[in-house]
């Protein structure tokens, strides 16, 4: 099936460093998001992007739909100790079995206070 | 309100057990999705539905079966389990295909 490049796997930063992670893919999407799961907790959604260059923040995050359709990317500015978790991109290509999420394979951040 | 939740959160099975993991949603949304997350694995379509009465298979359905009667609530079912299906088990629903999901809490399944 369609795979989703998500990099890098895991992250070890100072409290207050910038983050920037990515997801890539060889096949177009419609759709991308970003997900933040916290440990023992379901993801939750942060960003959603719809459009091709499309520049979408939320707080200190901002996230980027790649003008190839097949990449996008995650910024988190000035991290803070609750920035620890496991962050998903996902990817929809279009209607029907095409609109199911497929899921990177998430990237570890730890922030060290 | 409750979102999307999950019941049971733990269950530990013998292997050729059956059960059944409980979802439901209280936003009225038309589809609801299985995944299972495995360490390094991210997450992995089980099976899926677009609707009440419906059902369709992801990308990993094998060993498992799904029901839809109401809608809302999608049951997964495993009928003969096996070590294979130790996992985190997560359901999710949205209000249409092109929309981000609303995920539960998860069920951590271990089969011995």
């Amino acid at each position: 099936g369609q795979q989703l490049n998500q990099s890098p796997q895991s992250m070890f930063i100072q409290e207050g460093e910038d983050v920037s992670m990515n997801c890539t893919s060889s096949s177009i999407f419609n759709t991308w998001l970003w997900y933040k799961q916290d440990p023992g907790e379901g993801p939750v959604l942060l960003i959603a992007l719809y459009k091709a260059g499309e520049l979408t923040s939320n707080g200190r995050l901002t996230a980027q739909f790649g003008i190839t359709r097949k990449d996008s990317f995650l910024n988190i500015s000035a991290s803070i100790p609750s920035d620890v978790g496991i962050y998903f991109c996902a990817g929809q290509q279009g209607g029907g079995s095409q609109g199911n999420l497929i899921f990177g394979k998430g990237t570890k951040l730890s922030v060290k206070p | 309100n409750a979102g999307v939740t999950q019941t049971p959160k733990f269950r530990v099975l013998k292997t050729g057990q059956s059960m059944t993991l409980l979802c439901a949603q209280d936003m009225n949304h038309e589809y609801m999705y299985w995944y299972r997350q495995d360490p390094g694995m991210g997450l992995r379509l089980i099976h899926y539905s677009v609707g009440e009465g419906t059902t369709a298979k992801g990308e990993v359905p094998d060993g498992y079966n799904v029901s839809r009667l109401k809608k809302q609530n999608f049951l997964l079912g495993l009928e003969s389990a096996a070590p294979s299906q130790t996992s985190v088990y997560f359901c999710a629903s949205s209000y249409s295909s092109f929309q981000g999901y609303t995920f539960g809490s998860g069920t951590r399944l271990t089969v011995v």
